[in-house]
């Protein structure tokens, strides 16, 4: 059962154009959503958050939106540059074992990104 | 500050034989976490690693360990290898103070099983 999931597997756009990263989850538990960048040969980078208490979380061309009716959250990257391109993955943080303890994090299966110059 | 380290980077291994990953965590971070990914199943979570003790494990067969050392180091085991074993494996670290969600990743060691 995936519980976060990333429909898009691939994303193409013009540099300087608006990209849009989209990410559906299924459980109302979550309450704590990140996105992370992965280049090859490297491991994921955190980008940025949201708390599910806002909706809107904004970190210079990165922008997170969160719709908690629709599970649905959205990462814009207004202007796209070259050195965007990566594969982006939404994550959200569970626990298996008790209540809001420890680090786990479910995460989409990633969109890959590609800004074309 | 120096960031998540892992070795090897690259690892060739037969079926059946079993392997030992090492991470060290960011200085200060006390949780260490291990995820596979493969280009079928996406980034999963395996265990993780808290003041020595295992606090939360994924749903992977009893042939995937792990331990914490006390000064945080983390050491992942697999044995028995299949060929489905062959992946990147990610290890994380995190402060794992109050609800910190943020997680710094180490470059990963490529897994290839023949």
């Amino acid at each position: 059962d995936q519980q976060v999931k990333q429909n898009s597997p691939s994303l193409s756009v013009q540099e300087g154009r608006i990209s849009i990263l989209n990410c559906d989850y299924t459980n109302s538990m979550f309450d704590y959503f990140l996105w992370y960048k992965k280049y090859p040969a490297e491991g994921p980078t955190f980008l940025i958050s949201i708390s599910s208490i806002k909706d809107k979380n904004e970190d210079g061309r990165f922008t997170v939106f969160l719709n908690k009716s629709a599970k649905h959250l959205s990462l814009h990257i207004v202007p796209s540059q070259p050195g965007d391109s990566a594969v982006y993955f939404c994550a959200a943080p569970s626990s298996l074992m008790n209540n809001n303890a420890g680090n786990m994090l479910t995460f989409g299966g990633g969109t890959r990104l590609m800004v074309k110059p | 500050k120096a960031g998540v380290t892992q070795t090897p980077r690259y690892l060739i291994k037969t079926r059946g034989q079993q392997v030992t990953l090492s991470c060290s965590p960011i200085s200060g971070h006390r949780s260490v976490s291990w995820y596979q990914q493969t280009p079928g199943q996406g980034l999963q979570f395996l265990f993780e690693y808290f003041s020595e003790t295992q606090r939360n494990k994924g749903n992977f067969p009893g042939r995937f360990s792990g331990r914490q050392f006390s000064n945080s180091r983390s050491e992942m085991n697999v044995s028995t290898l299949e060929l489905g074993d062959s992946a990147l494996y990610l290890c994380a670290s995190s402060l794992a103070r109050g609800r910190s969600y943020e997680q710094y990743f180490g470059p990963g060691t490529r897994l290839t099983v023949t």
